[in-house]
Parts: C-alpha cells; structure tokens; sequence
C-alpha cells in the first residue's frame, strides 16, 4: 500500500509569490488532514477533509491560505501571496473513516525569502 | 481546545538505559493518545498508540500507559538503541464535535549514546 505522498518535497520562493502544494493521501482514506511545523516549534493543526467537504478549518492562519479537495482524492494548499513568517515544513495526513491512526507524509518544506 | 505538554524537551540516555517522556493534556474528553517518532528530515511515524478504555500498551521496547484521572500519558523505551534517537511527539485526540485532529506536544528531543 503506498503511503501519503506530498509534492514538491521542497519549494524556495520570494515573499509575495504564490506556491501550491499538493498531497495525495492513501488510497481509500476519506479524513485528510494538513498540518504545518515552523522551525522549532510544535505541528499545528491547520484544517481538515472529509472526502471534498472542509470539516474544520479552524487551524488556518489567515486567508492567504486555501485548501482544496476537489474530488475528495488529492488535496492542494496555495499560499497566496506568502509571507516570511510561512516558512515552515508543511505536512499532510490520511485516515480512515473509521479508525483513528492518521498516517503522514514526508512534507514539503517551504522557505520564504 | 486542547492544550499539550511534552517533558522533558531533550533527553539523552546511554545505550541500554531506559526513556520516558511524559505528556500532560487538558482537554478530559480526548480519546485517544498516539505517539509519534520524526527522524531528521523524515516524515512523523505512528510508534504506538492507546485508547481511553486501556491503562496500558505494549509493543516489543515501546510502551505507552495512561491514566485518565490525571490526564497524562507517558512514552516507555527500554533497552535503548542509537536508532531510537530523534524527536518524539504526543499528540491526544479531542472526541468533541468534528475535533478529529491531533494536538501535538513540543516534542522531546531523545538521543541515546553509544
């Protein structure tokens, strides 16, 4: 079974440019999750799928943040236009319906400069 | 919403000696305690995990305890290995309304010495 895959694995980009990031969680998971660690500090919550349906997003900093789930299969998060302080490995995770286990990718990480 | 403590930050044991992290939650509802290991670079690994029904969890060096009275629940690594140092995170789940998400803890940095 493959694993939560995340794309790009890096993205360096200048303040006010835009990035989206893609996640394609495990086949047959409907909960998908994005979740973000600035340097040194804790993964926080940022918002989460129910197949295409935004359960909660009461994580997301600010709205130059959007997520999409069209399909209810992969998911991206644009950062439009991004700032210094999104600077961050931003990671994504699936699980089933019924169980609780969420299962992450590797991350993408984002410097902003 | 949830609030998480994760002790210590850094720990450093010798090879063979035994870990413990603990994690202190606020949120009396949460259901379920994960514990998860991120090697440098690498994505956060699922190591165990228990529900609330279970005081306690096994899996070979790994062990997770619970008590729900005190809202904690503590990481065990026995027979420690140079492979298990990296960064550890609790990270309760809250059973309130659609709060499916973690919360994580600051994480403990473990290196064990040779």
């Amino acid at each position: 079974e493959a694993g939560v895959t995340q794309f790009p694995s890096h993205s360096v980009i200048e303040k006010g440019q835009t990035v989206t990031l893609r996640c394609d969680p495990i086949s047959g998971h409907d909960n998908l999750y994005w979740y973000r660690r600035v340097m040194g500090k804790e993964i926080k919550f940022l918002l989460h799928f129910v197949k295409e349906s935004k359960q909660d997003e009461s994580g997301m900093p600010n709205n130059r943040f959007l997520a999409e789930r069209t399909g209810g299969t992969y998911s991206t998060l644009k950062v439009q236009p991004a700032e210094l302080e999104d600077s961050g490995v931003y990671f994504c995770a699936s699980s089933h319906d019924r169980v609780y286990e969420q299962y992450f990718g590797p991350g993408t990480r984002l410097t902003v400069t | 919403g949830e609030n998480v403590e994760q002790h210590p930050s850094t720990l450093s044991v010798q090879e063979g000696d035994s870990a413990v992290i603990k994690c202190t939650y606020s949120d009396s509802a949460s259901n379920y305690f994960p514990w998860y290991k991120q090697e440098l670079g690498k994505r956060p690994q699922l190591i165990i995990d228990i529900r609330s029904n279970v005081g306690e969890k096994k899996d070979q060096r790994i062990a997770v305890t619970l008590n729900k009275t005190a809202k904690h629940f503590s990481l065990h690594i026995t027979e420690t290995q140079p492979e298990d140092s990296a960064v550890y995170f609790c990270a309760p789940r809250g059973a309130s309304g659609s709060a499916r998400q973690l919360t994580f803890g600051s994480g403990t940095q473990l290196t064990v010495l040779p």
